[in-house]
């Protein structure tokens, strides 16, 4: 899998957008970028994933570059609910796929 | 929603005693998993399980550690004998197939402390 680097903390305001990045430059061909969130010791939570188009859902956007060596997860109007730590996870998704979880961005939204 | 329902959500235990973690995964998933969380550390990952049997285990999952799916409905993990460095969150997963399409859902946890 795929080794990523984010941020060890970042701060945003309410209702701003939180925008977080990760490095993944060693990323194959046929790896994709997970996004998942732990919400203070809760079970961690899917939040999108991506190969090399940008996506987006109900939760938040992905921008991921055109070289793939990074990507940008977006929370378009952070909320106080929103504060968590988030991880940016390489791999293929396959059957024997499992997610190999780092330290993470723990995102604070401040009011 | 559908959930992944763990119980007990706190589990004292003593040093040596076995304990069983449960928990019902969403019903149409097919690939089971349980991670932990040691306090301050990374998510972990112990075990993954698919069709009756494990299909992938870490080193952290020792000759101690076991898992089963006994009714179709429930995933158990069963910690023989029980040590201090056990204490940790422990968390169950499950995924409805193999297409990368499908994210975890996991469940909320059970706090395993071992005095």
């Amino acid at each position: 899998d795929a080794k990523t680097t984010q941020p060890t903390s970042m701060d945003c305001a309410e209702g701003r957008a939180a925008n977080l990045p990760c490095n993944h430059s060693t990323i194959s061909g046929n790896e994709y970028v997970y996004w998942y969130r732990q919400i203070h010791s809760q079970g961690p939570q899917y939040i999108i994933h991506g190969l090399k188009n940008n996506e987006t859902n109900e939760m938040a956007s992905l921008i991921i570059t055109e070289d793939r060596k990074s990507s940008t997860l977006i929370l378009p109007h952070a909320t106080l609910r929103d504060t968590a730590v988030y991880y940016c996870i390489g791999g293929d998704g396959g059957s024997n796929y499992k997610l190999t979880f780092g330290k993470g961005t723990l995102l604070t939204v401040n009011p | 929603e559908p959930e992944v329902t763990q119980t007990p959500s706190h589990q004292v235990t003593q040093m040596g005693q076995e304990v069983i973690l449960r928990c019902v995964p969403i019903s149409n998933h097919l690939y089971f998993y349980w991670y932990r969380q040691i306090l301050g550390q990374k998510v972990e990952f112990l075990v993954s399980f698919y069709n009756n049997e494990i299909s992938e285990k870490s080193e952290i999952f020792d000759d101690q550690f076991s898992v089963e799916r006994p009714d179709g409905s429930n995933f158990t993990l069963k910690i023989r004998s029980t040590k201090l460095e056990d204490s940790a969150m422990y968390f169950c997963a499950s995924r409805p197939g193999q297409r990368v399409n499908y994210g975890y859902t996991f469940g909320s946890g059970t706090r395993l402390t071992v005095v």
